[in-house]
Formats: structure tokens, sequence, C-alpha cells
């Protein structure tokens, strides 16, 4: 079966542009949660998503959004990047929303902001 | 939130057993500890999770103290491809329901498997 797939893998943008990064679930998985990992920290909460609906947040600026697709893929999209944007954009997926539901990592989007 | 702490790094021979500690004292009865680990340049990847027992699946075993306050992985013959960042997760409980999806992860245990 295949993994969480995300899509590009890498990516460069300018200053100030927008960005969307996208995300197909593991097959039957109907939760996804999007992590930004800087370089040399580990993944940082930005979104869940489960049956199209926000369901968490982290502690980003508005500039990031995203959404979910009625297949249950995602996208994430951020706005006016910044040079700070510059990280490894992950998508996880899970079965249940639940505590005991494991969250599956994909291999990230490498996004360089110059 | 409820922290742990995890050794900076460790080493391990190959076809040993690697033995990962973690503390989290501050862990609330509902709360799950999860590891993950990741190599480099790659996601996080899931190994195993408990709440009070101990678990073993194909990846590794997670023996959870009586008391919940500590935890340790087990990789019970490690290779040279398990040499990675562990991450012991304590997965948060909220009264809202907004966490399902948060992970909260520290430094980890650099854990290098040496020939």
């Amino acid at each position: 079966d295949a993994g969480v797939t995300q899509s590009p893998t890498h990516l460069i943008k300018t200053r100030g542009q927008q960005v969307t990064l996208r995300c197909s679930p593991i097959s039957g998985h109907k939760s996804v949660s999007w992590y930004q990992q800087v370089l040399g920290q580990g993944p940082q909460f930005i979104f869940q998503y489960y049956e199209k609906e926000e369901r968490g947040r982290g502690n980003f600026p508005d500039r990031f959004s995203a959404r979910q697709f009625p297949n249950y893929s995602s996208e994430l999209n951020v706005n006016a990047l910044l040079l700070g944007d510059s990280a490894l954009y992950l998508c996880a997926s899970s079965l249940y929303i639940s505590y005991n539901s494991p969250l599956h990592f994909g291999n990230g989007t490498r996004l360089t902001v110059t | 939130d409820a922290k742990t702490t995890q050794p900076t790094s460790m080493d391990c021979a190959e076809g040993r057993a690697a033995n990962l500690p973690c503390n989290h004292s501050t862990i609330s009865g509902n709360e799950y500890v999860y590891w993950y680990r990741q190599i480099h340049s790659q996601g996080p990847q899931y190994i195993i999770h408990g709440l009070k027992n101990n678990e073993t699946n194909e990846m590794a075993s997670l023996i959870i103290t009586e008391d919940r306050k500590s935890s340790t992985l087990i990789l019970p013959h490690a290779t040279l491809r398990d040499t990675a960042v562990y991450y012991c997760i304590v997965r948060v409980a909220n009264a809202g329901g907004t966490s399902y999806g948060k992970l909260t992860f520290g430094q980890g245990t650099i854990l290098t498997v040496h020939p």
C-alpha cells in the first residue's frame, strides 16, 4: 500500500510569493495534519483537518492556510513568503481522529525561499 | 503539555539491543506515549505507542513503568539502518478535542549504530 505522498518534493520560491503544497493520505485515512520542520529542529504542528473541517491549529500566522478535499487529500497554502518559511513541510495522515490512532508521515516538501 | 526528557545521543553496536530511555514524569492518565524516528531528509516514521501496558510490534518493544513516569524503547537487534533521531512524544489530550493531530517533538535522541 502507498504511504502518504507529497508533492512537489522540492520547491524554490522568492520572498513575497505564494506557494501551494499537496498531500495524499494513506488510502482509508480521513485525517490529515501539516507540520513545519526547520533545519535542526523537530517538526511543529500547523493544522489538522478531518472530514474537510479544520480540527486544530498550531501557532502559525494567518499567511498559512489549508483545506481538505472530498477525497481526503489536502493542500497547504502559504502567502507572502518570508525567508523564515524555508523548511521541510510534512503531511501526516491517521485512520481515526483519536489519540490512539498513530499519525503516519510523508517525506515532505522541501521549500526554499530566496 | 507533558514534556519528555531524552538523552541527547547514544551509541549501539550492530546486532545488539538498543535501549532508548525517556522520562515523562508529568504524564496524565489518559495520555499515550509515542515513539517516532527520523532518518535524515525523510519524514518521521511511526514506531510504536502505548498507554499503560508494554507493547511489541515487528519493529520494537515499548516498556512503560508502572507509575508511567518513564518508558524505554527497545530495538532488539540494531542494524546500521536504525541510525536515526528517535523521538519520545507524549500525546496530550485537551478538553476541546483540538489536539488530535498535534504531536510535540522535542530534540530527541540521536542513535548511532556502529559496525
